[in-house]
């Protein structure tokens, strides 16, 4: 595709329930990362792949949060038992490159929404 | 964490004028980049400064970098209407836990260029 995809681009789930995004990175992109972005702050890095392998997790704010890039393309964020502090616009980024300081190219987020 | 910090966290100009937008890092560097959101979408690469440059032009951008003082800024001439939107800095962290680098945004300034 033209860009980076994500979807759904909203998600509501209730308290406790596991939800599953999806990031579709441009082809040929290496790189690929997970950012979460709180209303009126900056995006915090969650995660990043290389091809298929994860190589940075240390975002991950816990072990609820789990991501994977199986083939090396499409991504997906899976959050189990979620909390009300999940809610936020998660971002998903890849880059051309190998290098984490390249220019990223943004998809437009899913917004999750924890009743 | 955020390494970079905006300054000011919110700017409202007439359409012609020059908006002018700092950022502050903490750690050294190999590149320090501007991103554009608008509200809802994803970020869009705007410029990359290396840390031996000391400016940078492209198109009405100007971005400055001053690394024995840690700042940088954005310059935008002869603003529109359509330059409203939040703009963030970001550079690469250096992760102790992990031995890699991240790429690190700052919180971000709302601009809104009034018609």
């Amino acid at each position: 595709g033209a860009g980076v995809s994500q979807s759904p681009r909203y998600k509501v789930a209730k308290r406790g329930q596991d939800v599953a995004l999806r990031c579709d990175p441009i082809s040929g992109h290496v790189s690929l990362f997970w950012y979460q972005q709180a209303l009126g702050q900056g995006p915090e890095f969650l995660t990043y792949f290389q091809n298929e392998a994860q190589l940075d997790k240390s975002g991950l704010p816990s072990d609820r949060f789990f991501a994977e890039r199986p083939e090396g393309s499409v991504s997906t964020l899976k959050i189990q038992r979620t909390q009300q502090e999940d809610s936020a616009v998660y971002l998903c980024a890849s880059s051309l490159g190998y290098r984490v300081d390249q220019p990223q190219h943004f998809g437009d987020g899913t917004r999750l929404s924890i009743l | 964490s955020q390494q970079g910090e905006e300054d000011p966290q919110a700017l409202s100009i007439q359409e012609g004028e020059n908006a002018t937008m700092n950022c502050s890092y903490k750690t050294s560097i190999n590149n320090l980049q501007w991103y554009r959101q608008n509200s809802g979408r994803g970020l869009v690469h705007l410029i990359l400064i290396r840390s031996n440059e000391r400016e940078k032009h492209s198109g009405r951008l100007r971005v400055t970098l001053d690394t024995s003082k840690k700042s940088s800024s954005l310059l935008i001439t002869a603003s529109r209407a359509a330059d409203t939107a939040s703009y963030f800095c970001a550079t690469d962290e250096h992760i102790e836990e992990t031995s890699g680098s991240r790429l690190t945004f700052g919180e971000g300034t709302q601009l809104t260029v009034n018609p």
